[in-house]
């Protein structure tokens, strides 16, 4: 089984300053690497997948880098929406097989 | 734009059973890669298995293997997932995710569903 390690834990930033979130694999995983966002009491938002590709209606200061088993998201100018709990997610193509990382918080410095 | 509308909370004793369902709109649900995700109270986010209903099998993390049982009825759009012998550790909100396979392979998760909170609890 792929482990993914988030670091670090927690991130203190201040609004309007970058956010540097890494994940590490395991083993490599290609660029098949996933970014979530989640708010207290929702559900997880698909943020980047294919390590570098935003999804559907996120904003361009989000950006995923990356591949292998090392990979980075970017957030380029906090917005106070941003602050959140940002998890990274490997996957298989076939057979299905995922692994989720512990996730990063994201607070207000 | 697929929706995904899960059933109700459920309070379950240790030792018993639960099935949750996760019925799909709006979407190609049979050739969806559907997926079941859970998160236990304060914790991370924990990948159970998959499957995509045109194949009918599920796959799932070596944790959960003999466990946990992954269903699709494409007649009805909707998926399950059961978990049997609940322990209360398994006290989490069950969530269902799907991506739409035919568009793109990959089992990251577009679209999710609200959330399910199992408590087991004598």
């Amino acid at each position: 089984e792929i482990v993914m390690t988030q670091s670090p834990a927690t991130l203190s930033v201040s609004p309007g300053e970058r956010a540097t979130l890494s994940c590490r694999a395991s083993q490599s995983v290609s660029s098949n690497l996933a970014w979530y966002q989640q708010k207290p009491g929702q559900a997880p938002r698909l943020l980047i997948y294919g390590a570098s590709t935003r999804a559907t209606g996120i904003p361009a200061r989000f950006s995923g880098s990356g591949s292998g088993t090392e990979f980075t998201l970017t957030i380029s100018s906090l917005q106070s929406e941003d602050f959140a709990v940002y998890y990274c997610q490997q996957y298989n193509n076939w057979p299905p097989m995922c692994s989720f990382g512990q996730g990063t918080k994201l607070e207000i410095k | 734009q697929v929706q995904l509308v899960q059933s109700g909370a459920e309070v379950k004793k240790p030792g018993s059973s639960v099935k949750v369902s996760c019925k799909a709109s709006g979407g190609t649900f049979s050739n969806s890669a559907i997926s079941w995700v859970r998160q236990a109270p304060g914790q991370g986010l924990e990948w159970m298995g998959g499957i995509v209903p045109i194949f009918g099998t599920a796959n799932y993390a070596q944790k959960f293997q003999g466990r946990v049982t992954i269903t699709a009825d494409e007649s009805t759009s909707t998926a399950y997932m059961e978990v049997s012998s609940l322990r209360s550790e398994d006290t989490a909100v069950y969530y269902c995710a799907a991506h739409d396979s035919s568009a793109s392979p990959g089992w990251y998760c577009d679209y999710w569903g609200q959330g399910t909170l199992v408590t087991v609890s004598s």
